[in-house]
């Protein structure tokens, strides 16, 4: 069966400084992964993907994301938060089996600090 | 464009009330999504449509109808709900490739209370 996992409920970082807000995966076969962004009240923000080639995904906002097979993991990065970027994001992965469903990890509450 | 309208933005109902919800895309997608989202938590998937064809029900109680009337239009029909049917619900489009880069796009949500 295939997953996300992420592992932080909550990442808390001060602005200015590099965030990350982690996910790892277990899928068969490859893996198509994706970040999402909510803020408040509202729908889910497409911020980037990863397909194939470039481990280094770079999205909206300044966003990047790194690809590690290897380690099975989808790491979401900026180098400097700004308290603006206080949202509830979402890592998801296509499902494999044919269907246009994706799996969703539990979210993680990144709280930047002014 | 990556837009996808939902009216309305919020919904009061009673039990025994029938409402609606819409939802429309422009981006000449041909998968159309509902899903459902509690406070904190993930979305869940209620229904997927493909070329305006119902493709997966997530064992969905009967009381949500979901309807599809061309490639543009998804409604979500609702009556006799319970209150804890009361969450955000999404709506969601793709181009509905076979291609694992096959993207959903948002809209911002119907925020649905049931009294």
């Amino acid at each position: 069966a295939q997953s996300v996992a992420q592992p932080e409920d909550q990442v808390n970082v001060a602005e200015g400084n590099p965030l990350t807000v982690k996910c790892t995966y277990s899928v068969s076969g490859n893996p198509y992964l994706f970040w999402y962004v909510q803020y408040p009240n509202r729908g889910l923000q497409f911020l980037l993907k990863y397909i194939t080639g470039d481990n280094l995904v770079k999205g909206s906002y300044g966003f990047e994301a790194e690809f590690n097979k290897s380690q099975t993991s989808f790491h979401l990065k900026k180098p400097s938060a700004l308290v603006s970027d206080s949202a509830l994001y979402f890592c998801a992965v296509r499902d494999s089996s044919g269907t246009y469903k994706y799996i969703f990890g539990t979210g993680t509450r990144l709280k930047v600090l002014a | 464009d990556t837009e996808v309208t939902q009216t309305p933005k919020h919904l009061v109902m009673g039990m025994t009330n029938k409402k609606s919800l819409k939802c429309e895309q422009h981006m000449g997608h041909r998968a159309m999504y509902w899903y459902k989202q509690k406070a904190k938590k993930p979305p869940e998937l209620m229904f997927v449509y493909s070329y305006e064809k119902l493709s997966i029900n997530e064992s969905v109680p009967s009381r949500f109808s979901p309807e599809c009337p061309n490639s543009s239009l998804l409604n979500l029909h609702l009556h006799a709900l319970q209150p804890e049917d009361s969450a955000l619900y999404l709506c969601a489009s793709s181009q509905a490739t076979s291609l694992g880069s096959d993207t959903q796009y948002f809209g911002p949500g119907t925020r649905l209370t049931v009294l």
